[in-house]
């Protein structure tokens, strides 16, 4: 089956740490985006990509990092320097052209101990 | 620059009643719009979307909206619930500055459907 998976499904780290989130997707689709989710303020864009070897900033990228290798994987660190990095994490994937469905994996959950 | 608005943040209805949720949003291009659902500790699952055409989309679940262009409103309905709707909701809209396709969510609305 197609889909996007993502690991862990819960993370725990210590203040300081820096944290990387797996994304992989096997629906052959070009772009790729991290989402942010915190209560009450909706999906929040990190960073996306829209071809292999290529990346943008979104709204809140300060304190991440990604990158993007392979077309199927778009993994994502969390640094020490993302000051309140606690929230649901969602990764998504759409063919990249307009119009278009974005299709998400079930997110990880990381908490800063 | 576009944006979105879900004018409710919760939204209490008893089981087999009717429900809608509200969605405005603003653009300053043509848009394409999104209706996802989100079960606890899951990601967002599309229920429908408008690209054009027909005003009424129809979606999973029996879930219908209706897209009204001078009210620039997008309201999701649906005219009985059941148990298994409680969920968060989440309306979007989505158009292409630069080339790149940038989507805006709503900061949901949470559903609770009451036995």
């Amino acid at each position: 089956d197609g889909g996007i998976t993502q690991s862990p499904k819960y993370l725990f780290r210590k203040e300081g740490q820096n944290v990387t989130l797996s994304c992989e997707q096997n629906l052959n689709h070009d772009a790729m985006y991290w989402y942010r989710q915190d209560p009450g303020q909706g999906l929040r864009l990190i960073y996306y990509s829209q071809i292999v070897n290529d990346f943008q900033k979104g709204d809140i990228a300060e304190g991440y990092s990604v990158s993007r290798e392979k077309k199927e994987s778009f993994p994502l660190t969390v640094t020490s320097a993302q000051k309140n990095p606690t929230a649901f994490y969602l990764c998504a994937s759409s063919r990249g052209t307009l119009p278009d469905t974005q299709y998400f994996g079930p997110g990880t959950r990381l908490t800063v101990l | 620059a576009q944006s979105v608005t879900q004018l409710d943040s919760q939204v209490p209805v008893f089981e087999e009643a009717p429900v809608e949720l509200r969605c405005n949003y603003s653009s300053s291009v043509s848009v394409y719009l999104f209706w996802y659902v989100q079960y606890p500790n899951q990601g967002l699952q599309l229920l429908l979307k408008y690209l054009s055409g027909s005003t009424l989309v129809k979606g999973i679940n029996g879930f219908e909206a209706e897209f009204n262009k001078s009210q620039t409103s997008f309201h999701l309905r649906k005219p009985s619930v059941h148990i298994s709707d409680t969920a968060e909701y989440f309306c979007a809209v989505s158009d292409r500055p630069g080339g790149y396709q940038k989507v805006t969510f709503g900061i949901g609305t949470k559903l609770q459907v009451i036995p």
